[in-house]
Parts: structure tokens; C-alpha cells; sequence
């Protein structure tokens, strides 16, 4: 069965950063590109990033490049996303989503998600 | 950027109608639309990809189709499992592979 498990969410001031983790079990993880797509409070779904499953492709929404990094270990089947000069307006939900056989970004396996809280 | 623009953004409906849902995208896209249904506090699960192709497990009373810049979800029959939010998102051409706004089906 696969699984994605994420954490590492919580309340930052603008400026600030977090790094968020996705634990991922039930599928060979090296194989499959992974994302991140966002949700803020009452919204709708919002594509972050993007890597693919060597690691060696990543990309971003224009509203994060240059603040986020996203990367993943696959010795230890997990994705990451490091979040840098965090501003209120990224205040959401994030999951992680796993890419199909179809392609990179039609995901067929999403994260519960792990609520980010951006406020002074 | 390509935008996606679905309608209505809610609807109201009964266990036993049918319903559609439109998805329009900003510039043609070809089939490359796919369909999500989220509940709740849940996350997002996949449906439909390629417009009209279902994922598997999916009952087949849901059902999508369309090209170029028009495309359409259908459920043929409302169970009360249905009432939730879909979306439609593009994955034609290079990022971002934006998500539609949102269309959330409540029982009536």
C-alpha cells in the first residue's frame, strides 16, 4: 500500500524558514518523480515543486523559485522541501504527491499534508 | 501560465442525478486533463487522467471527456461517497500544470 507521510509543518514568522519532510513507502521511491502541491485555508490546489526520481530535474512555480528547494534521499525513500524568507501568503496545507506511470505530474498518491502557519 | 477556469464553482445535487462539470482551459491543452475528487480534511485523489481514461478502482458512473480547451466530468448517478470537491488540472506542455479553482458538489 502506498503511503506518504508529512511533517514537519508548523508557525514561523515571515522571513523565516521550514523544512518539510515525506515519508514514502509501498512503491520502489527512486523511480517516480515527486512533488509538493499547496492548499491555503478554504483555497484551491496550487502546484510548489517538482523532482524528478534521480533527483537531477527539479522546478517551481514562479511564487517560490529562488525561496524554496526542494530535494529527496532516496536511500531513505524521502522528500524534502526547505522553505526560505517565508511570506504570509504561503501559509497553506502542503502535500506531497507522488508522479504516475503517466507522467511526472499527474499524481496518483497524495500526503494527508502538513499545515504551515506564516504569521508575526 | 494556463488558466483553468471551472463551473459552477458549487452545486447542489440529489443521490440519483446526474451531474456535469466544466472545466475550461485558457489555450488549448489538447486531452491533457485530469480530475480530482477531495473530501474534506482528505487528501486529493485522483480520478480521471487524460481526460477521459479512469483510475484504477474508480466506479465507472464518473466519467470525463472533451478537447482542446472545453472538457467535462460526469457522474451519471450521485452516491452519497460523491458529495466532495473536485478539480481539474493541466498537464499539457511545460510547468505550471495549474489546478482549476474548485467545484464542490453538496447534497441538495
Amino acid at each position: 500500500e502506498v503511503q506518504l507521510v508529512e511533517s514537519g509543518g508548523g508557525l514561523v514568522q515571515p522571513g523565516g524558514s521550514l523544512r518539510l519532510s515525506c515519508a514514502a513507502s509501498g512503491f520502489s521511491f527512486s523511480n517516480y518523480a515527486m512533488s509538493w502541491v499547496r492548499q491555503a485555508p478554504g483555497k484551491g490546489l496550487e502546484w510548489v515543486s517538482t523532482i524528478s526520481g534521480s533527483g537531477a530535474n527539479t522546478n517551481y512555480a514562479d511564487s517560490v523559485k529562488g525561496r524554496f528547494t526542494v530535494s529527496r534521499d532516496n536511500s531513505k525513500n524521502t522528500l524534502y522541501l526547505q522553505m526560505n524568507s517565508l511570506r504570509v501568503e504561503d501559509a497553506a496545507v502542503y502535500h506531497c504527491a507522488k508522479g504516475s506511470s503517466i507522467g511526472w505530474y499527474v499524481f496518483n498518491y497524495w500526503g494527508q499534508g502538513t499545515l504551515v502557519t506564516v504569521s508575526s | 501560465d494556463i488558466q483553468m477556469t471551472q463551473s459552477p464553482s458549487s452545486l447542489s445535487a440529489s443521490v440519483g442525478d446526474r451531474v456535469t462539470i466544466t472545466c475550461r482551459a485558457s489555450q488549448s491543452i489538447s486531452t491533457y486533463l485530469n480530475w480530482y475528487q477531495q473530501k474534506p480534511g482528505k487528501a486529493p485523489k485522483l480520478l480521471i487522467y487524460t481526460t477521459s481514461t479512469l483510475q484504477s478502482g474508480v466506479p465507472s458512473r464518473f466519467s470525463g471527456s472533451g478537447s482542446g480547451t472545453d472538457f467535462t466530468l460526469t457522474i451519471s448517478s450521485l452516491q452519497p461517497e460523491d458529495f466532495a470537491t473536485y478539480y481539474c488540472q493541466q498537464t499539457y506542455s511545460t510547468p505550471p500544470y495549474t489546478f482549476g479553482q474548485g467545484t464542490k458538489l453538496e447534497i441538495k
